[in-house]
């Protein structure tokens, strides 16, 4: 069963507007959240993190939000840039047990 | 500095066939995973190192899937008798010590087994 869902596959926004990327999880023991993100043939890149006693990060244009009690977080980056266009992971971690869940991914295309 | 490489970046096996994918790690990173992403899927977590000692293989689909890393830097995962749903994208990623410190992944080496 899938613990980390990405319920959209991809997602398209103007340039310069906000971009919204949701994630839900299952397990409530999760504790520490990622977002990633991965360009064609290259590996996942780390964007932004959250530790499950906050419910805000931010980071430049990038903020992850926390919603503990509907186990739900999203990435939001504003404004969106070109450069923004990649496929981006939203992934989970239990209790330092050192292996990441990851979702399915959202394929994120920003529009001139 | 550099970061994590793999190689092969592309392998293609025929059924039956024994492959060796290779890993070599950030410098000085006493932490290395391996994943597997399956295609239009999530990276799924295979097995884990802290130096040479492997601390977690949980993820490793079968007993044809075995993983090194003698020396506590390079490593290898061996996929021994590839079948056809051992076609993947291999990650590896390493962490400076583990915890909650960043994996920083490789660009993966793409398996397809025909």
């Amino acid at each position: 069963d899938q613990q980390v869902k990405q319920n959209s596959p991809s997602l398209s926004v103007q340039e310069g507007r906000i971009s919204i990327l949701n994630c839900d999880y299952t397990n409530s023991m999760f504790d520490y959240f990622l977002w990633y993100k991965k360009y064609p043939a290259e590996g996942p890149t780390f964007l932004i993190s959250i530790s499950s006693i906050k419910d805000k990060n931010e980071d430049g244009r990038f903020t992850v939000f926390l919603n503990k009690s509907a186990k739900h977080l999203s990435l939001h980056i504003v404004p969106s840039q070109p450069g923004d266009s990649a496929v981006y992971f939203c992934a989970a971690d239990l209790q330092g047990a050192q292996k990441l869940v990851f979702g399915q991914g959202t394929r994120l295309t920003i529009n001139p | 500095g550099a970061g994590v490489s793999q190689s092969p970046r592309y392998k293609v096996a025929k059924r039956g066939q024994d492959v060796a994918l290779r890993c070599d790690p950030i410098s000085g990173h006493v932490s290395l995973f391996w994943y597997q992403q399956a295609l239009g899927q999530g990276p799924e977590f295979l097995t884990y190192f802290q130096n040479e000692a492997q601390l977690d293989k949980s993820g490793l689909p079968s007993d044809r899937f075995f993983a090194e890393r003698p020396e506590g830097s390079v490593s290898t995962l061996k996929i021994q008798r590839t079948q056809q749903e051992d076609s993947a994208v291999y990650l590896c990623a390493s962490s400076l010590a583990g915890g909650r410190d960043t994996q920083y992944f490789g660009p993966g080496t793409r398996l397809t087994v025909l």
